[in-house]
């Protein structure tokens, strides 16, 4: 199974760019890779997923490497409401559908 | 459409009893898993459902069990609480297949005093 390791937290200033990695080996070749946000006293919610290479939506991108055993959220220009934990998920769909989280990463936005 | 929902948002209980904890996907998810967080502690996996079988368990004592309905509407059960059960139990669901995306509920809030 994959083991999923991300900082436990990060500060950073409002207007700037925010990158959190996440390390995954064993990821097998058809394991999608997600990240979550997540206030306090609220289930998390989706932020961006992808299998390789570069995903960008309108809140984030998501950059994976060819050997897939990493993958970097990238906030652009993160504003006090960004201030949140951050988590990734490795979906290992070879393996009966293992969902395997990271720990999370506590995102401190300053002003 | 509406989202996931889970039942109750919150709930009070003594040390020893028993509590079940319902969670009502979005309609046409068929995949269901539950997850323990304490307070400042990050999402502690319990179970997955998909199509009322479960596929997938987390390392949580026989206390914890599950089950999933035919509607895939889903309910999980404590029993013989202990303290260090106090959590926030979240649920969440999916199509269940091809990495699809999670859409949690808000959680229901258990105190066990």
């Amino acid at each position: 199974l994959a083991k999923t390791t991300q900082p436990i937290s990060m500060d950073s200033y409002e207007g700037q760019e925010v990158n959190i990695t996440c390390s995954h080996n064993n990821i097998a070749t058809n394991d999608y890779i997600t990240w979550y946000q997540q206030f306090p006293s609220q289930g998390p919610r989706f932020i961006i997923q992808g299998y390789k290479t570069k995903v960008t939506n309108e809140v984030a991108s998501l950059f994976i490497p060819a050997d897939r055993k990493s993958s970097t959220l990238s906030l652009p220009r993160v504003s006090l409401s960004d201030t949140a934990v951050y988590y990734c998920l490795v979906a290992q769909l070879d393996s009966n559908y293992q969902l395997i989280w990271g720990a999370g990463t506590k995102l401190i936005i300053k002003p | 459409k509406a989202g996931v929902t889970q039942t109750p948002r919150y709930l009070i209980k003594t040390r020893g009893q028993q509590v079940t904890l319902s969670c009502s996907p979005i309609s046409g998810h068929r995949s269901v898993s539950w997850y323990q967080q304490t307070p400042g502690q990050g999402l502690q996996f319990l179970f997955e459902y998909f199509s009322e079988t479960q596929r997938n368990k987390g390392n949580f004592p026989g206390r914890f069990s599950g089950r999933q309905f035919s509607n895939s509407r889903s309910e999980m059960n404590v029993s013989t609480l202990e303290l260090g059960d106090s959590a926030l139990y979240l649920c969440a669901s999916s199509r269940g297949a091809e990495g699809g995306e999670l859409f949690f509920g808000e959680g229901s809030r258990l105190t066990v005093l």
